[in-house]
């Protein structure tokens, strides 16, 4: 089964600055995506960035862009220019190739970002 | 862009009677239904995968007796919690993918308190 992995339960980053969060995955398939979802306090999930496994080039979303190293199984987000607004839970999610219902998505534990004046 | 409606966004409930949780597609045709718990402070889990017309998927360890799923419409699922109890209280989250695109639409959650 495939797992994903978040070691950083909580960060914080002053408002302007520049942070990453990490985020592994284990998995023997080849054809995958990768997500990164934002929960802000409301609790409504948002797309942040996608990637997808068969490109080598890094998605990239404004102030949001991804490290994808997929021998190594890595999967980073990081935030440039840090805004108040950008503070949330922060889940990496997974998804095999589009194979009808195997097209769920598999979570992390997620990353509590804090931004700071 | 793709909405997808939750409702209640919260309710509360009597130890022992069901409640409906509904997610209607208002712009597309939702194929594909996901339905997720979320605990505080932690992870989605998923419960299980519907698609229109067919029987829920179920993941291990969710009782498909006690979470009646029901996607009849293209445009409408339903989760109903049956005989619920506190340890049910959680937030629920659905989340659809359509015909066209490949992405995922998530609705805005309902927190539900068994009481």
């Amino acid at each position: 089964a495939q797992t994903v992995t978040q070691s950083q339960p909580e960060m914080s980053v002053q408002e302007a600055e520049t942070v990453t969060l990490s985020c592994t995955y284990d998995t023997s398939e080849s054809d995958y995506y990768l997500f990164w979802y934002k929960q802000p306090p409301s609790r409504q999930m948002i797309l942040v960035i996608r990637q997808e496994a068969y490109k080598q080039q890094n998605a990239t979303e404004n102030r949001f862009s991804v490290n994808f190293q997929k021998a190594a199984k890595s999967f980073s987000l990081k935030i440039s220019d840090s805004q108040l607004g950008d503070a949330a839970m922060y889940f990496c999610a997974y998804r095999r190739g589009n194979t009808g219902t195997a097209s769920k998505l598999t979570f992390g534990t997620g990353t509590r970002l804090q931004v700071t004046l | 862009g793709a909405v997808v409606s939750q409702h209640p966004s919260w309710v509360i409930c009597k130890s022992g009677t069901s409640v409906k949780i509904e997610c209607r597609s208002l712009d597309f045709q939702a194929t594909t239904m996901f339905w997720y718990r979320q605990f505080p402070k932690q992870s989605l889990m998923l419960m299980a995968t519907s698609n229109e017309g067919s029987k829920a998927t179920y993941e291990q360890g969710v009782e498909k007796d006690k979470f009646l799923i029901n996607h009849a419409s293209l445009t409408l699922s339903t989760l109903t919690v049956t005989s619920a109890h506190p340890e049910d209280s959680s937030f629920y989250i659905c989340s659809a993918r359509g015909t066209g695109g490949d992405g995922y639409t998530f609705g805005s959650g309902t927190r539900l308190t068994v009481v």
